[in-house]
């Protein structure tokens, strides 16, 4: 089955530049999309195809997709920034995968 | 605005079936234009997709839950739903429904997510 990895925990100051990668075998061949949850919620809707934001997504969140990953950046990270960020994709055989999921710590 | 509402039962007794029901309303379900998707989180752990339905008729589901689970549609009451059979311990998790537009588009609405828990 098709799997994705993305590292458990990032942190960054706030204001700066947070990346949050996703890997997986010839990821770039496929689209990928993230989303965010906060503790309690229902997860959201950030990125999908690659790149591209939905209506009322700040243009501080972009995300690229190339070789073997996918990388989510965060432009001047902020307090409320702070969640899990998961990446996904679809592959023929095992359909939508999920990546582990990302904490995000802004401090 | 379209929402999707899980419901269902909150607890489950092992070896039985869980089946939980998603209604969506400000859109219909018939569209061609999207799949219908159940995505489940045990407590404290990450988003695990279950599996997807068109109104076509087609079903995709996670090769790790294939043999347990069941996804239709019930258009007349603009509700799909899910049965996942033999349920253990480990199946005791959040529930979403979503929708998605397949393609790389995401899961774009959720519903608030409902809680199951397995036990005797």
């Amino acid at each position: 089955s098709y799997e994705v990895t993305q590292p458990p925990s990032v942190s960054v100051s706030p204001g700066q530049t947070a990346s949050i990668t996703c890997s997986g075998d010839q990821l770039g061949n496929k689209y990928v999309w993230w989303s965010y949850q906060r503790p309690g919620q229902s997860p959201v809707l950030l990125i999908y195809q690659d790149n591209k934001r939905p209506s009322g997504i700040p243009e501080r969140f972009s995300g690229s997709n190339s070789g073997n990953t996918a990388t989510l950046t965060i432009s001047g990270s902020q307090p409320l920034d702070e969640a899990d960020y998961y990446c996904q994709t679809w592959d023929i055989d095992s359909g939508v995968v999920f990546g582990g999921g990302t904490k995000l710590t802004v401090l | 605005q379209v929402q999707l509402q899980e419901s269902g039962p909150g607890l489950v007794k092992p070896s039985q079936t869980l089946s939980l029901t998603c209604s969506v309303s400000g859109d219909s379900i018939s569209s061609d234009r999207y799949y219908w998707s159940w995505v489940r989180q045990p407590a404290g752990k990450g988003l695990e997709w279950i599996g997807r339905i068109h109104v076509s008729g087609t079903t995709k589901y996670n090769p790790s839950l294939k043999s347990r689970v069941t996804i239709s549609l019930d258009t007349s009451k603009n509700q799909f739903s899910l049965n996942l059979n033999s349920v253990t311990v480990a199946d005791t998790a959040v529930y979403y429904c979503a929708r998605d537009r397949g393609s790389g588009y995401g899961m774009d609405v959720w519903g608030l997510g409902t809680t199951v828990t397995v036990s005797s």
